[in-house]
């Protein structure tokens, strides 16, 4: 059973506007959250993360919110550019009692227009 | 620092035969795990290491999959006899702690093609 659930295999976007990249957990152990982006024949790079004593981390053009009552966060990416077009990964580890190391999600193909 | 590094980049090989995937972890980083890529179930960790020890395999699929660390600086992975079911990426990290606070650095991946 997926602990980390991203249902959007892909999102079309038109530069210039905001991307909104979804992201749900099940397991309330998590505490700690982050955003990979990944491009073709590339590993997985980490982007930005927040953890659940927050509900918001900013980086540049990069939002991560975090939702813990809903178990849900997302990405905002605003502006979009070209070079945003990648997958990305939400994944998520716990402190204590939980997975080891990172949980991943399946993955979103963000496709930024021109 | 040149990153995680694995090799091959890729592997085409017949079902039945041994592969074996390497990785070099980041100098000094305590922490080695094996990632694996699939459309079906995205990122699943398949084992970790710590100071070259294995601590958790509990996500090697069978016992075909098999993975040491002789040392700090390198690791091996590898699948005897391969499937074509074993046709992913599969990626090697590296971290400072098993707590992700700086993400884990990942390698470039080995796509591996079971025929």
């Amino acid at each position: 059973d997926q602990q980390v659930k991203q249902n959007s295999p892909s999102l079309s976007v038109q530069e210039g506007r905001i991307s909104i990249l979804n992201c749900d957990y099940t397991n309330s152990m998590f505490d700690y959250f982050l955003w990979y982006k990944k491009y073709p024949a590339e590993g997985p790079t980490f982007l930005i993360s927040i953890s659940s004593i927050k509900d918001k981390n900013e980086d540049g053009r990069f939002t991560v919110f975090l939702n813990k009552s809903a178990k849900h966060l997302s990405l905002h990416i605003v502006p979009s550019q070209p070079g945003d077009s990648a997958v990305y990964f939400c994944a998520a580890s716990a402190r204590e009692g939980g997975a080891d190391g990172l949980t991943f999600g399946k993955g979103t193909h963000l496709i930024i227009q021109p | 620092d040149a990153g995680v590094i694995q090799s091959p980049r890729h592997e085409v090989t017949e079902m039945g035969q041994e592969v074996t995937l390497r990785c070099k972890p980041i100098s000094g980083h305590d922490y080695l795990f094996w990632y694996r890529q699939t459309m079906m179930r995205g990122l699943e960790l398949l084992i970790y290491f710590n100071n070259n020890v294995p601590i958790d395999d509990s996500g090697m699929p069978e016992d075909r999959f098999s993975a040491k660390m002789p040392n700090a600086s390198f690791s091996t992975l590898k699948i005897q006899p391969s499937e074509p079911r074993d046709s992913a990426v599969y990626f090697c990290a590296s971290s400072l702690f098993l707590f992700p606070i700086y993400g884990y650095t990942f390698g470039s991946g080995t796509r591996l093609t079971v025929v």
